[in-house]
């Protein structure tokens, strides 16, 4: 069965250093997005992309994050200046249609210290 | 704007016994999609069961099933025969006009052997 594959699944960076999380989304799929969840939380929207840019954002989504799919299949999430409550699990998903589940990622856990 | 509450954080179930997590929305939408996901020890997330609100029969998926009440806004799951691989959280959501997946905060199932 088709996959979101993320990458790397545990990072830990120090405060103020930037990270790359990498998703490769469902080859066929059109739609992606990065949701996140800090531990005990619930899940959080903070981008969603389509047709090569940025459809909605949440407030979470400041400066600070940035969105990319540079080659056709990676799907990217930058954060350019990790703060600790940058600290989460980051799960990346696709879908193709509007009226499909999303295909979730394993997620990526960002630890900032 | 859409909501979703989970009432029960924590329920606990005896292996091969049923049990039925309780999941409330609210939306303005007349048409929307519900889902299931579960996320195990490894916090991967994972689709468990979905449910168009424009059909009024029950979504169905192997010993996983839902009650949609769309009047009252109910949408439980309900896990039969529980197994010890069960043990997850377990997250409703409903997916919004922008096609963004609001989620409830989640009910933690302990399956009892």
């Amino acid at each position: 069965e088709p996959e979101v594959t993320q990458t790397p699944s545990h990072q830990v960076t120090q405060m103020g250093q930037e990270v790359i999380l990498r998703c490769v989304p469902i080859s066929n799929h059109l739609y992606f997005y990065w949701y996140r969840q800090i531990l005990g939380q619930k899940v959080e929207f903070l981008v969603s992309f389509y047709n090569n840019e940025i459809s909605e954002k949440s407030e979470i989504f400041d400066d600070q994050f940035s969105v990319e799919r540079p080659d056709g299949s990676n799907f990217t999430l930058k954060i350019r200046s990790t703060k600790l409550e940058d600290s989460a699990m980051y799960f990346c998903a696709s879908r193709r249609t509007g009226d499909e589940g999303y295909t979730f990622g394993s997620g990526t856990r960002l630890t900032v210290v | 704007a859409q909501t979703v509450t989970q009432s029960q954080p924590e329920m606990s179930v005896q292996e091969a016994e049923t049990v039925t997590l309780s999941c409330t929305y609210d939306t303005s939408e007349s048409d929307y999609y519900l889902f299931w996901y579960k996320q195990p020890p490894s916090r991967q997330m994972i689709l468990v069961i979905r449910q168009e609100a424009y059909k009024q029969q029950n979504a169905t998926e192997n010993r996983f099933s839902v009650n949609f009440q769309k009047a009252a806004k109910s949408f439980s799951l309900k896990i039969s025969d529980s197994q010890l691989g069960d043990a997850a959280m377990y997250f409703c959501a409903i997916l919004d006009g922008n096609y963004q997946l609001i989620w409830g905060a989640g009910t933690k199932l302990i399956i009892k052997p």
